[in-house]
């Protein structure tokens, strides 16, 4: 099972700054990976996948990168409804897909 | 816009067996994709726990297999999930969602807690 991990657990921005987030996979996963935005009592919500695609109606300050065991979820000026946790999640070795713990990013 | 949305007991003993049923509408899904169930517990984060395809072929993931059963209606449309055996550990909100290409997930239903308790 390829393990996935974040950083940091907790992120602090003033909102109009970059955030930006890292997800690690315990094995290379490619490109095979993507990221969510989950606010207080909502489901997760697609942002990203292949690793740099972004869901259809998420804005372009959303942008990801990286491949094999390094990604990065960067968000370029944060507004207030940015402030969420982000996961991410594999799809190249499964079964499982398996996600990573979460960044929660709040306001500084 | 998929609208998915979860159903079944909120409360389950332990020993007993969860049954969550996900209604899909604004989509058929005799039109294709996997469909899929996802929980979330404050221990684990979120964990995938299996897909189902319009046809009924199914994944599971391997550390919940021997107790998960995964089954489609097309003439409703929804599909349902069986979780046996069911302890505080599995104690979590469930989510359904569609299973874009088969590996991510696009649209998720609103989830609904399930608390095992006697």
């Amino acid at each position: 099972e390829i393990v996935m991990t974040q950083s940091p657990a907790t992120l602090s921005v003033s909102p109009g700054e970059r955030a930006t987030l890292s997800c690690r996979a315990s094995q290379s996963v490619s490109s095979n990976l993507a990221w969510y935005q989950q606010k207080p009592g909502q489901a997760p919500r697609l942002l990203i996948s292949g690793a740099s695609t972004r869901a259809t109606g998420i804005p372009a300050r959303f942008s990801g990168s990286g491949s094999g065991t390094e990604f990065t979820l960067t968000i370029s000026s944060l507004q207030s409804e940015d402030f969420a946790v982000y996961y991410c999640q594999q799809y190249h070795n499964w079964p499982p897909f398996t996600f990573g713990p979460g960044t929660k990013v709040d306001i500084k | 816009q998929v609208q998915l949305q979860e159903s079944g007991p909120g409360l389950v003993k332990p020993s007993e067996t969860l049954s969550l049923t996900c209604a899909v509408s604004t989509y058929s899904i005799s039109n294709g994709y996997f469909w899929g169930w996802i929980r979330q517990s404050p221990g684990k984060g979120l964990e995938w726990i299996g897909s189902i395809s319009h046809t009924g072929r199914t994944y599971y993931n391997p550390s919940l297999k021997t107790r998960v059963t995964l089954s489609v209606d097309t003439s409703k449309n929804q599909f349902s999930l069986k979780l046996s055996l069911m302890t505080a550990a599995d104690t979590a909100v469930y989510y359904c969602a569609r299973v874009m290409v088969g590996v991510y997930f696009d649209y998720w239903g609103q989830g609904t807690l399930v608390t095992v308790s006697s």
